[in-house]
Order: C-alpha cells, then sequence, then structure tokens
C-alpha cells in the first residue's frame, strides 16, 4: 500500500522567517509528487516533481525531488501570513491514474 | 484553474437518507475523483473515474457509490448516510492523472 508522510503535521513561524516542509514516500512505481496549497478552500497546484535533483522554483517557493532517499522537501523563504495554509504531499504510480496524499502540513504565519 | 464545480456546497442530513453529491467540469477531462478530507486523515481517495462508465474504487469506498454518465459529470452518492460520514467531500478533475484541479469542496453533516 502506498504510503506519503508529511513533517511536521503543524508549524508556526513569524514573518520573514524560512520554512521546509518534508514529505517521504513509499510507492512501489513512482511516477511523480506532487506539491498542493490549501487555503481555507480546495487545494490549488503548486509542483510536480519527477526528478531527482532538479529544483522547481516558483517566486518565494521552491521544491527539490530526492529518489534515493525517497523525499521532498517544500520551502518557503520570507515567509507571510498570506503562507499560511495547509500543504499537501501526493505522490503517483506509474500503473494508475490516482494520487496517494499525506495528511498534510498546518502552517501558520504570524505578523 | 480548471472549471470545476459542486453542488450543493453545504448540506445535512439524517441518519439513513440517501444523498447525491454531484461534480461538473468543463474542461473535458477524462479523470475525475471525489476525496473526502477529515482531521488527521489528510485527503483520502474515496472512487475515481478514468472515462465514461469507467470507475474504480479508491482507498475508502465503503458505503459509497458513484456514477458518470457524462464526461463533465462525476456523482457520488451515500445510499444510507451515517454520521461516520460527515466530512468534507472534494471533486477533482485532470486531463492526465498527475495535475489535478480541485473544486470548492462540499461540507455535508450527518446528524
Amino acid at each position: 500500500e502506498d504510503k506519503v508522510v508529511q513533517s511536521p503535521l503543524s508549524l508556526v513561524v513569524h514573518e520573514g522567517d524560512t520554512v521546509t516542509l518534508n514529505c517521504s514516500y513509499e510507492v512501489t512505481n513512482f511516477r511523480s509528487l506532487l506539491w498542493y496549497k490549501q487555503e481555507k478552500k480546495a487545494p490549488t497546484f503548486l509542483f510536480m516533481l519527477t526528478s531527482s535533483g532538479i529544483e522547481k522554483k516558483s517566486g518565494r517557493l521552491s521544491s527539490i525531488l530526492d529518489k534515493k532517499e525517497l523525499f521532498s522537501i517544500l520551502n518557503i523563504t520570507a515567509t507571510q501570513t498570506g503562507d499560511s495554509a495547509i500543504y499537501l504531499c501526493a505522490v503517483e504510480e506509474t500503473s494508475g491514474s490516482r494520487l496517494t496524499f499525506g495528511e498534510g502540513t498546518q502552517l501558520t504565519v504570524n505578523p | 484553474d480548471a472549471g470545476i464545480t459542486q453542488s450543493p456546497r453545504h448540506k445535512v442530513t439524517e441518519t439513513g437518507t440517501p444523498v447525491t453529491l454531484r461534480c461538473h467540469q468543463t474542461e473535458n477531462h477524462r479523470y475525475m475523483y471525489w476525496y473526502r478530507q477529515d482531521p488527521g486523515h489528510g485527503l483520502r481517495l474515496i472512487h475515481y473515474s478514468y472515462g465514461v462508465k469507467d470507475t474504480d474504487k479508491g482507498e475508502v469506498s465503503d458505503g459509497y457509490s458513484v456514477s458518470r454518465s457524462k464526461t463533465e459529470d462525476f456523482l457520488l452518492t451515500l445510499e444510507s448516510a451515517t454520521s461516520s460520514q460527515t466530512s468534507v467531500y472534494f471533486c477533482a478533475s485532470a486531463r492526465n492523472a498527475d495535475t489535478q484541479y480541485f473544486g470548492p469542496g462540499t461540507r455535508l453533516t450527518v446528524l
């Protein structure tokens, strides 16, 4: 059974801090790993990672995948209150048409 | 963002009653998904569809059925609602099986 574990489950920081969110996974036939941001409503797509060592970057957010150690990290630099959200990690297998989600990390950025 | 809507957005019902939730997408996406989201569990897949009349079970499918008679519509039915099915339900769609776009969610309360 596929397994996705995110840590920490909850994190409280101050504006300007840098945070690192972790996602480890166990899948039979890995195809891709995805990060989503969920504010008050629906999750929205951030990144898709398929290759090890290649950093994806979007503004203050960046993510990288390590397929040997089976994990990914999501970094957010110079955090802002608008970064407060649940960050979800999901993995996709080569065989499938479905994603397995982790429990999510609840990030709170205080002013 | 993909045009995905869910209806109703909120529903309160009683134990033992049937409930149908509707997901509608206007992107001609092949794949559609139903998830439930609960504290401590993250997003869990209920059922998914990989084409009209083609559906499969997810990890928490007991007590739920789905139907997809048209590309744009994916219905989730609770034949006899139970209090354990109180949750927030998200629908998602995808052109390919990786980047999923989520609907706004339906908050269901079963009394």
